[in-house]
């Protein structure tokens, strides 16, 4: 186990809506990135938060927004679901901006209606 | 453009056999990392390795060895004696981090092994 936790684990949506998904890191680890994994692709870069600040974005349209805490913890949100938003999300964390190991948590898994 | 490429969609084999799991990448930076993840059906990402672009050593961890050869582009896994147990999803990523992700994971598409007893 990374030490890398996601919440909640499932999540049913209707189009849309707006959701919030959640992750701790690692303890230690100062940086949080949020990929998307649709079913069957490998997972893409949304963004990643440094010290509370975001660090780089992926190509996602600004309905997909996040946070760092204080605490290091992250959320990312997503406003007006779209179908094509159902896939797992995935958290990761590192310590460091580049290129460090990223462990990643279990994920989320989304599905919009 | 960064881009990994990994062409076997799928792969099967019986428990015991060796296999190789190629990895293809793109990039125009000459500092670079490759990685590879496990994805079993649980859905976490498992890190198995981290590689820098200035060390082409082959590197072994028990029953996994990974081939890196930068004048192909490739680094490619093997498992030898594989067992049901290393059947999951496995992909391999690039990060440039002075490059255009800012050092974040680009992924192939990935490779699913399925190992049968």
């Amino acid at each position: 186990e990374t030490g890398v936790t996601q919440s909640p684990t499932h999540l049913i949506k209707t189009r849309g809506q707006q959701v919030t998904l959640r992750c701790s890191s690692q303890s230690g680890h100062n940086t949080v990135s949020w990929y998307q994994q649709a079913l069957g692709q490998g997972p893409q870069f949304i963004f990643q938060y440094y010290r509370e600040e975001e660090n780089g974005r992926g190509n996602f349209p600004p309905r997909f927004s996040g946070l760092q805490f204080p605490n290091y913890s992250s959320e990312l949100n997503v406003n007006a679901l779209e179908l094509d938003d159902s896939a797992l999300y995935l958290c990761a964390s590192s310590l460091g901006q580049t290129s460090d190991e990223q462990y990643f948590g279990p994920g989320t898994r989304l599905t919009v209606t | 453009a960064q881009k990994v490429t990994q062409a076997q969609t799928e792969i099967s084999v019986v428990e015991k056999e060796d296999v190789t799991l190629d990895c293809v990448y793109e990039t125009r930076d000459t500092t670079y990392y490759l990685f590879w993840y496990k994805q079993p059906p649980s859905g976490e990402l498992v890190f198995l390795i981290r590689r820098n672009s200035f060390d082409e050593q082959n590197e072994i961890s028990g029953r996994y060895s990974w081939n890196f050869q930068k004048s192909t582009s490739s680094f490619n896994f093997t498992i030898t004696a594989s067992q049901v147990v290393d059947s999951a999803v496995y992909f391999c990523a690039l990060s440039e981090p002075h490059g255009g992700s800012q050092g974040n994971l680009i992924f192939g598409k990935g490779t699913k092994l399925s190992v049968k007893p």
